[in-house]
């Protein structure tokens, strides 16, 4: 098995241009999570699907950040406009069951630096 | 808010000592806890849970104990070997619902 796979591992951009971050869960795993890296707050829990449905985006910080899920192999995380502030490491984990975290399998994370 | 509590130490031990590594959780409605280890530049990892049903789990050089009364979680490694440098995270789950909360991470170091 491939695992979770995430693109592009890192990413250096401009404030103001948008960023697109990919996620390629393990297949048969009904639920996604995107969650968000640094020092100063830890790992918190963006956005989560379960079967493609976005069922909590609560944690998605502002309107700058949007999550798609188009189909069961496929999300991604949209920022735009990107600030410095974004500058994170962000990860997609997928886990084979319904509304119940269990164990969470995740990818290697995408860098991304905002200047 | 609640959270999972877990100082942000760094724990240096010497190759084939065993370690352990804590963690305080604040909530008693949690049901479910979870150890995960995250080398550098990659995801985390899980390692083994345990239900608050239980007090302790083992798994391969790896136990978890819960102490409900004082809401502490430990991870002991035995053996420690170069490949458990990384940090590690514990979490909680909330009512076996799909919230994990991290807690901040502790560095382990092991010294040859």
């Amino acid at each position: 098995d491939a695992g979770v796979i995430q693109s592009p591992r890192h990413e250096v951009t401009e404030m103001g241009q948008e960023v697109t971050l990919r996620c390629k869960p393990i297949s048969g795993h009904n639920s996604l999570f995107w969650y968000r890296q640094t020092m100063m707050r830890g790992l918190e829990l963006l956005i989560y699907f379960n079967n493609n449905v976005p069922i909590d985006d609560s944690g998605m910080p502002e309107d700058r950040f949007s999550a798609k899920m188009p189909n069961a192999s496929f999300s991604t995380l949209k920022i735009q406009p990107s600030e410095p502030r974004d500058s994170a490491v962000y990860f997609c984990a997928s886990s084979r069951y319904d509304g119940y975290a269990g164990e969470l399998f995740f990818g290697e994370g995408s860098r991304l630096t905002v200047l | 808010g609640e959270s999972v509590g877990l100082h942000l130490p760094t724990l240096s031990v010497q190759e084939g000592d065993n370690s352990i590594i804590n963690c305080a959780y604040s909530n008693s409605a949690s049901d479910y806890f979870i150890w995960y280890k995250q080398e550098s530049g990659k995801g985390p990892q899980f390692i083994i849970d345990i239900r608050s049903n239980m007090d302790k789990r083992q798994g391969q050089r790896v136990t978890v104990l819960l102490n409900k009364t004082v809401k502490h979680l430990s991870l002991q490694i035995a053996a420690t070997q170069p490949g458990d440098s990384a940090v590690y995270f514990c979490a909680e789950n909330i009512r076996s619902s799909y919230k994990l909360i991290f807690g901040s991470g502790t560095r382990l170091l092991v010294r040859p």
